[in-house]
C-alpha cells in the first residue's frame, strides 16, 4: 500500500515568487492537512480538507492557501515568498474528517533567498 | 501558554534503560493524543495513540493518559541506539496540535 506522496521533495524560490506544492494521500483517505515545521516554531498547522472543501484553517496569512480535488489529492500555494517561509511543509492523510490517525508524506523543504 | 507543551530535552538514556517522556495539554475537549517519533532530516512517523485513561502497551512503548491532570506520557522500555529521535505528542480536538518536540539521545 502506498503512502503519501509528496512532490516535489526540494524546492528553491526567491522572494516574491508563488510556490504550488502537492500531495497524494493514502489510497482511501480522504482527508488532508498541511503543516510548517521550522526549527524555531515547530509543527503548526495550516490547513485541512475534506471532500474538497476546507474544513479548518490555522493561523497563518492568506498568502497561504490550499485546495483538494476529486480524487482528495491535495494542492496548497503561497504567494509572494518571504524568507520566513523557508520551512519543511507536511502533508498528512487520514481516512476521515476528525479520524486524527493522521500518516505524513515525506515533506517537501522550501528554501526561499 | 502553549496548547501542547514538552521538554525540548535532549533527554539522555543509557542503552537498556527506561527513557520517560512527558507532555500536557491545555484544552479540555482533546479527545485522543498521539504520539511521533521524527528522525533528524525525516517526517514524523506515528508510534502510539491513546483515547482513554490508564495505559496502552504496545510493543517497547507505553502510552499513559491522565485526562484529569491533562498529562501524556511515553515510556520507552529497553531503550536503544536506534529510539535516538524527537518524540512529538499531539492532541486532537478538531484539528491535531502538536508539542515541540523532546529529542532523545540513547547512549550505547
Amino acid at each position: 500500500k502506498a503512502g503519501v506522496t509528496q512532490t516535489p521533495r526540494y524546492l528553491i524560490k526567491t522572494r516574491g515568487q508563488q510556490v504550488t506544492l502537492s500531495c497524494s494521500p493514502i489510497s482511501g483517505h480522504r482527508s488532508v492537512s498541511w503543516y510548517q515545521q521550522t526549527p524555531g516554531q515547530g509543527l503548526q498547522f495550516l490547513f485541512e480538507y475534506f471532500s474538497e472543501t476546507q474544513r479548518n484553517k490555522g493561523n497563518f496569512p492568506g498568502r497561504f492557501s490550499g485546495r483538494q480535488f476529486s480524487n482528495s489529492r491535495s494542492e496548497m500555494n503561497v504567494s509572494t515568498l518571504e524568507l520566513g517561509d523557508s520551512a519543511l511543509y507536511l502533508c498528512a492523510s487520514s481516512l476521515s474528517l476528525g479520524d486524527t490517525e493522521a500518516f505524513f508524506g515525506q515533506g517537501t523543504r522550501l528554501t526561499v533567498v | 501558554q502553549k496548547e501542547v507543551e514538552q521538554n525540548s530535552g535532549p533527554l539522555s538514556v543509557p542503552e537498556g534503560a527506561i527513557a520517560s517522556l512527558n507532555c500536557t495539554y491545555s484544552d479540555r475537549g482533546s479527545q485522543s493524543f498521539f504520539w511521533y517519533r521524527q528522525y533528524s532530516g525525516k517526517s514524523p512517523e506515528l508510534i502510539m495513540f491513546i483515547y482513554s485513561n490508564g495505559d496502552k502497551e504496545d510493543g517497547r512503548f507505553t502510552a499513559q493518559l491522565n485526562k484529569a491532570s491533562q498529562y501524556v506520557s511515553l515510556l520507552i522500555r529497553d531503550s536503544q541506539p536506534s529510539d535516538s529521535a524527537t518524540y512529538l505528542c499531539a492532541a486532537a480536538g478538531n484539528k491535531l496540535t502538536f508539542g515541540g518536540g523532546t529529542r532523545v539521545l540513547v547512549k550505547p
